[in-house]
């Protein structure tokens, strides 16, 4: 299949670490935050999501941070797995405008 | 239920060319994304359609670029005139706004390859 996220920044974590994502938005009116994960040759599919009212969202293995004065959200993945190696895309969305991505981040775990 | 799925998953063409893309939003869905993903690179927005609103186009590179939306359903992309630079993934995603948020599920793409 093809793969995504060639020249993207890289992030290796050793199996069973915990992994930190960091992702910086843009728009300070943007109240709607997802994280998606893309593995090679598929389309991005969905994590987490968190809302602007919130600071943090635990899902299974997976917490989202949202710090607003900063514009800046986090993905933490624990217990980290050799299927979590894949590309990590924050989105932000605002109204009824569409969903912006972020550049995304390449996870590679260690086994 | 079924996801969004998008046709055909691999489209080879000659520059020059028109090629049309399909894809099928999951149903209920009523706002529907097209975006771009070049090789190794994040995903380029290129058109939104939310209900009965007039689209959001703002994201389509050329006039060559074109989308439609028939019925609040099916959506086909359409690219004129094939450059090679238009060679990458096409991804749609669909969403319903709910109070929790507007969640997007993205189909498997379609690769379009210009030669």
């Amino acid at each position: 299949g093809e793969s995504v996220g060639l020249h993207l920044p890289t992030l290796s974590v050793q199996e069973g670490d915990n992994s930190i994502i960091n992702c910086a938005y843009s728009n300070s009116a943007s109240d709607y935050f997802i994280w998606y994960k893309q593995e090679s040759g598929k389309g991005p599919q969905f994590i987490i999501d968190i809302r602007s009212n919130m600071d943090k969202r635990q899902g299974q293995r997976v917490t989202v941070l949202l710090n607003k004065t900063v514009k800046h959200l986090s993905l933490q993945i624990a217990a980290t797995q050799p299927g979590d190696s894949a590309v990590y895309f924050c989105a932000e969305h605002s109204g009824n405008t569409p969903l912006v991505f972020g550049k995304g981040t390449r996870l590679s775990v260690i086994a | 239920g079924a996801g969004v799925s998008q046709s055909p998953s691999n489209k080879v063409t000659e520059k020059g060319k028109d090629v049309e893309l399909r894809c099928d939003p999951i149903s209920g869905h009523t706002a529907l994304y097209w975006y771009r993903q070049s090789l190794g690179q994040g995903l380029e927005f290129l058109i939104y359609f939310q209900g009965n609103s007039a689209p959001d186009k703002s994201g389509l590179p050329s006039d060559r670029f074109s989308a439609e939306r028939t019925g609040g359903s099916v959506s086909t992309l359409t690219i004129q005139r094939t450059q090679q630079e238009d060679s990458a993934v096409y991804l749609c995603a669909s969403s319903v706004r709910t109070s929790g948020g507007s969640r997007a599920f993205f189909g498997p793409g379609t690769r379009l390859t210009v030669l």
